[in-house]
């Protein structure tokens, strides 16, 4: 089992809709990344989180610390918001990166 | 853009060749990564530099070799590689927290 769950694994949205994409962890972190993979591999990071909430544009990050869950909201959604999005941890103990499979996300017009 | 440069984008290599993989960035940052994304697994951290020198190399096999000449490049060599060592290696720098990916290398091992 992966020390960070991202779900759902795949998701299909009609454009215009909000879509939700969850990531949970199982260990001790200082800071949760969201981060977005276009088709032909580059990564863009979102949002680094470590309380709180973060709104950028149409993308909002959330996290609870206690529950060890973080939500990566798209309002409005675009077919250019389709991409994969990660969330990778940040370990209380180091600055290393633990990455979620990453969900899948496709935006039809 | 994100100031992390990868090349060749591409690279399809034989199991008895050397190839060598390269990052750049002039992000000023001091720490550099090699990362690698098979299909449908998360992306696993291979080697992290801090200031030219290897500070984490995470049980990879010594086929891969990596190579930080000074701190604005990475260098990847591959040598009698193997088909499951098909995937995507990913670059990215930091200075801090935020790491800056570069847009990958997609490896296909024959």
């Amino acid at each position: 089992k992966n020390e960070v769950e991202q779900s759902p694994q795949n998701l299909t949205a009609q454009e215009g809709e909000f879509i939700t994409i969850n990531c949970s962890y199982s260990v001790g972190i200082s800071a949760l990344h969201w981060l977005q993979q276009h088709p032909g591999g580059g990564i863009v990071s979102l949002f680094m989180l470590s309380s709180g909430k973060k709104k950028h544009g149409r993308l909002i990050a959330t996290i609870n610390i206690q529950e060890k869950h973080s939500s990566l909201h798209i309002t409005a959604s675009h077919p250019r918001d389709s991409a994969v999005y990660i969330c990778a941890a940040v370990k209380s103990s180091g600055d290393k990166l633990t990455f979620g499979t990453g969900t899948r996300l496709a935006v039809r017009p | 853009e994100t100031g992390v440069t990868q090349t060749p984008r591409h690279l399809v290599m034989g199991m008895t060749n050397k190839k060598s993989l390269k990052c750049e960035q002039h992000l000023g940052h001091n720490a550099m990564y090699w990362y690698k994304q098979s299909a449908k697994k998360p992306l696993e951290l291979m080697f992290v530099y801090n200031f030219k020198e290897q500070t984490e190399n995470n049980s990879v096999p010594s086929r891969f070799s990596p190579e930080c000449p000074n701190s604005s490049h990475l260098f990847l060599h591959l040598h009698t590689l193997q088909p499951e060592d098909s995937a995507l290696y990913l670059c990215a720098s930091s200075q801090g927290y935020i790491q800056y990916f570069g847009a990958g290398t997609r490896l296909s091992v024959l």
